[in-house]
């Protein structure tokens, strides 16, 4: 298996443009997480998803920010527009109910806004 | 999510076993203790859990105290590929419940 794959793995782009992350889970997986992590706040979780339905986004922070699970072998994270101190590192997760309740993390997308 | 208390750095002789504290008084009966680490620059691993028994699988072992208040990670043989964040997490073992991280315990092997 491959793992959780994350996509690009490094973006920079200017103040005010619109950001894209992409993520694929592990086969199989009905639950999909997105976290952030910068120096001063550390690890954060934003949402997840479970068999493609957002449970819990009280981590968003604000409305800049919105995620999608068009299907089970897909999300995606948008920042719209984007900002500076939106710059992290975005982690994406993925787990299956039956499991040892394990949470495998992707390598991340290290975001950069100029 | 009950809170845990972690030193914020330990260090270790390569081949010697690394014993990493945690605090965790405010536990609840049905609150599980997950140990997670971050090595540099990748996304966080998970290690090991348990809720009262002790704990042991192929990376590490997690012993909790009786009153379930404190917990230890050990890695028997810390290598030099062990040093990482290492993060202790205590939540509701119900699948799907988020985990929330703290500072963790940066714990640098040294040869």
């Amino acid at each position: 298996d491959a793992g959780v794959i994350q996509s690009p793995r490094h973006e920079v782009t200017e103040m005010g443009q619109e950001v894209t992350l992409r993520c694929k889970p592990i086969s199989g997986h009905d639950y999909l997480f997105w976290y952030r992590q910068t120096m001063m706040r550390g690890l954060e979780l934003l949402i997840y998803f479970n068999n493609n339905v957002p449970i819990d986004d009280s981590g968003m922070p604000e409305d800049r920010f919105s995620a999608k699970m068009p299907n089970a072998s897909f999300s995606t994270l948008k920042i719209q527009p984007s900002e500076p101190r939106d710059s992290a590192v975005y982690f994406c997760a993925s787990t299956i109910l039956g499991g040892i309740d394990e949470q495998f993390f992707g390598p991340g997308t290290r975001l950069t806004v100029l | 999510d009950a809170k845990t208390t972690q030193p914020t750095s330990m260090d270790c002789a390569e081949g010697r076993a690394a014993n990493l504290p945690c605090n965790h008084s405010t536990i609840s009966g049905n609150e599980y203790v997950y140990w997670y680490r971050q090595i540099h620059s990748q996304g966080p691993q998970y290690i090991i859990h348990g809720l009262k028994n002790n704990e042991t699988n192929e990376m590490a072992s997690l012993i909790i105290t009786e009153d379930r208040k404190s917990s230890t990670l050990i890695l028997p043989h810390a290598t030099l590929r062990d040093t990482a964040v290492y993060y202790c997490i205590v939540r509701v073992g119900e699948y799907g419940n988020k985990l929330v991280f703290g500072a963790g315990t940066i714990l640098r092997v040294k040869s």
